[in-house]
């Protein structure tokens, strides 16, 4: 199938620092891609949407100054935390669904672990 | 928006025996429902789906069925093995969304005993 690849898989940043988590489709184009974050034994909770060449739809109460979402080409979209602190810690996760057939389904990435410290 | 209701949140089963995992939605217009597996430290994967225009689908030991009357569906897991002992997820597309745009359960913590 498909593969959702992200980088890094684990950061540890120090409070008040910017970390950024890249999302790559490899071999399909993404014109949407997806940003979730999953907290521990919770659910994923949808971020926002990434779309390639325009902005970013934020979902409720999830703060775009905070969190910058650059969707630059087919194939990379970037979530930067901004100005992190503990509470952000969390296992942040990307989807993307196929440019040419997105009622196929949506291909996940591995996730990035962040640590605030 | 769409709100999908997972149950149970835990469930123990033998190795051998099949589990049974339930979700509701409450968007009448969703149409696609797909089901993920979770390992520790990992991605979902999603390990089956079905769309609103048949009423179960199978792939060998996974089975979901849905009932858009009611408004579920539910996976069944047949003959389970100790490595099916992960998180399972359901979830949902928003309203007017694009599939990729996912309403996800709370997540059944499965665990298969040998």
């Amino acid at each position: 199938g498909a593969v959702v690849s992200q980088h890094p898989s684990r950061v540890i940043c120090k409070s008040g620092t910017s970390v950024k988590i890249e999302c790559r489709s490899l071999d399909f184009q993404a014109t949407t891609m997806f940003w979730y974050r999953q907290f521990p034994k919770q659910s994923l909770m949808l971020m926002a949407t990434s779309n390639e060449g325009s902005k970013a739809t934020y979902e409720q109460g999830v703060e775009k100054d905070k969190f910058l979402i650059n969707h630059a080409s087919l194939t990379l979209s970037t979530l930067t935390v901004t100005s992190a602190h503990p509470e952000d810690s969390s296992f942040y996760i990307c989807s993307a669904t196929p440019s040419d057939n997105p009622q196929t389904e949506a291909f996940f990435g591995q996730g990035t672990r962040l640590t605030v410290v | 928006g769409e709100n999908v209701e997972q149950h149970p949140s835990t469930l123990s089963v033998q190795e051998g025996d099949s589990a049974v995992i339930k979700c509701t939605y409450s968007d009448s217009a969703s149409n696609y429902f797909p089901w993920y597996k979770q390992e520790l430290g990992k991605g979902p994967q999603l390990i089956i789906d079905i769309r609103s225009n048949v009423g179960e689908k199978k792939d060998q030991r996974i089975a979901v069925t849905l009932n858009k009357t009611a408004k579920h569906f539910s996976l069944h897991i047949t003959e389970t093995q100790p490595e099916d002992s992960a998180v399972y997820f359901c979830a949902a597309p928003q309203r007017g969304s694009t599939l990729g745009r996912l309403y996800f359960g709370r997540g059944t913590q499965l665990t298969v005993w040998p």
